[in-house]
C-alpha cells in the first residue's frame, strides 16, 4: 500500500492562476480531507469528505474548491491563487470518523504563491 | 473557545537523555487525544490515541499520559536517539469528527 499519496511535491505560482493539488489513497478510506499548515499556527481543515459524491466546508475553505468522484482520489483546486495561499498543505484519510480511527497524511505540498 | 496549547515550543537535548512535552486543552466534548510526530518535510504520523479512560500509553520509546480532570497530557521520550528530532504535535477530537491541532513543540536531539 503507498497510504495517501499527494502531488506535486512543491509548486510555485503567481497570483491569479489555478492549479490542482491532488490527492490519493489506496485503503478504500472514506474519509478524506485538507489542511493547511500555516507556522506558528496548529494545522487548519480546509475541505473534507465522508464518502464519495460527498464534501463539506472546513475552518478555512475559502479560495479552495474539492470534488470526491471516487473513494480513491480527493483533488484540491485552487481557483486564483493569493499569497495569503502560500503554505503547506496535507491531504488525510481514514477509515471513518468515528471515535479512535487513526488518521494518516499525506507527504504535503508546498505551496509559494509570488 | 477550543484550543489546544503544547510546552516548550522547542526543546534541544542530548542524544540518550529523557524529555517530556506538555499539551493542555480547552476542547469540549472530549472524544480522544492524539500525538504525531512530524519529520521536516513529511506529514504527520500517529504515535498513540488515547480516550477518556486512558490514563497512559506507550508506543516504544514513547509514552503518552492524558489526565482528562485536568484536561493535560504529555509525551514522554525516554533514551532520546537522533531520529527523534521532529516536531511533536498535540491533536484532540471534537464530538467524533474534528481535530483541534496543537502547534506542536520542535525538539532536536544533539549527539
Amino acid at each position: 500500500n503507498a497510504g495517501v499519496t499527494q502531488t506535486p511535491k512543491f509548486q510555485v505560482l503567481k497570483t491569479g492562476q489555478s492549479m490542482t493539488l491532488q490527492c490519493a489513497q489506496d485503503m478504500n478510506h472514506e474519509y478524506m480531507s485538507w489542511y493547511r499548515q500555516d507556522p506558528g499556527m496548529g494545522l487548519r481543515l480546509i475541505h473534507y469528505s465522508v464518502g464519495a459524491g460527498i464534501t463539506d466546508q472546513g475552518e478555512v475553505p475559502n479560495g479552495y474548491n474539492v470534488s470526491r468522484s471516487t473513494t480513491e482520489d480527493f483533488p484540491l483546486r485552487l481557483l486564483s491563487a493569493a499569497p495569503s495561499q502560500t503554505s503547506v498543505y496535507f491531504c488525510a484519510s481514514s477509515y471513518s470518523t468515528e471515535g479512535n480511527t487513526e488518521a494518516f497524511f499525506g507527504q504535503g505540498t508546498r505551496l509559494t504563491v509570488v | 473557545k477550543n484550543q489546544v496549547e503544547q510546552s516548550p515550543q522547542s526543546l534541544i537535548i542530548l542524544e540518550g537523555k529523557n524529555c517530556t512535552l506538555q499539551c493542555n486543552y480547552t476542547v469540549s466534548p472530549f472524544s480522544n487525544l492524539r500525538w504525531y510526530k512530524q519529520d521536516t518535510g513529511r506529514g504527520p504520523v500517529s504515535l498513540t490515541i488515547m480516550t477518556f479512560s486512558e490514563n497512559t500509553k506507550s508506543n516504544g520509546r514513547y509514552t503518552a499520559t492524558l489526565d482528562a480532570d485536568t484536561k493535560q497530557s504529555s509525551l514522554h521520550i525516554t533514551a532520546s536517539q537522533l531520529s527523534d528530532s521532529a516536531s511533536y504535535i498535540c491533536v484532540v477530537m471534537r464530538n467524533t469528527d474534528k481535530l483541534i491541532f496543537g502547534t506542536g513543540t520542535r525538539l532536536q536531539v544533539f549527539p
